[in-house]
């Protein structure tokens, strides 16, 4: 297992631009998390599916984002109509809850740059 | 929601010193992780460890969870070592967890 992998690893888009990036998880994960990384701050949560249902979406995550992991594997997140607010690290991670162990695996992340 | 708090926010050190970094936390918690941001931006698990003391290595940590903190000692330290250190909860084991803002470790050679 070659475990979280985030494509792209960078993205440079201009204002009003929509953006997809993708995650695969580790294989026999079935919870995956998204978060965003500003500089200097730590992660924040934006949203999380255990296996193809999205459990819960942080008020962060506004209109213009949407996620879907739809057969319970790859995961992508969108955001339509970019805003320079919008730069930031888009991390993606997954667990195995239930298996007495409950750490996350991060993948390397997607850098987001709005011009 | 879980407020988390992590001390100091920045240290910096000589290579070989060992160092203690603290996280607070506002309420009871089933989860807790800390993590290693690399400076390639990487997260690496260190430890699950809602309570109880782990050790792997030159690491190890403590979390008291009557008490609502946990520890993490680096022994020796390695300028492999440097980067930020983040703690994070989460109410329910499964959970979602909330990050602090981090503890920034520079090693000196």
């Amino acid at each position: 297992d070659t475990g979280v992998s985030q494509n792209p690893r960078h993205k440079i888009t201009k204002r009003g631009q929509n953006v997809t990036f993708r995650c695969d998880p580790i294989s026999e994960h079935n919870r995956l998390y998204w978060y965003r990384q500003t500089l200097g701050q730590g992660p924040e949560f934006l949203t999380y599916f255990q296996n193809e249902a999205q459990l819960e979406k942080s008020r962060l995550l506004s209109d213009r984002f949407s996620a879907e992991r739809p057969k319970g594997s790859f995961s992508t997140l969108e955001i339509q109509r970019t805003e320079q607010g919008d730069s930031a690290m888009y991390l993606c991670a997954s667990s195995l809850p239930g298996q007495g162990h409950y750490g996350y695996t991060f993948g390397s992340g997607t850098r987001l740059t709005v011009v | 929601g879980i407020q988390v708090e992590q001390s100091p926010p920045d240290l910096i050190l000589q290579e070989g010193a060992n160092s203690t970094l603290r996280c607070n936390f506002s309420d009871s918690v089933n989860n807790l992780q800390w993590f290693h941001q690399n400076p390639w931006g990487q997260l690496i698990n260190l430890f699950y460890i809602p309570s109880g003391t782990k050790q792997n290595g030159r690491l190890s940590a403590t979390t008291v969870a009557t008490e609502r903190y946990s520890l993490l000692y680096i022994s020796s330290s390695q300028t492999t070592d440097s980067g930020v250190y983040f703690c994070a909860v989460g109410r329910g084991r499964d959970d979602k967890i909330i990050f602090g803002k981090g503890t920034r470790l520079h090693i000196l050679p």
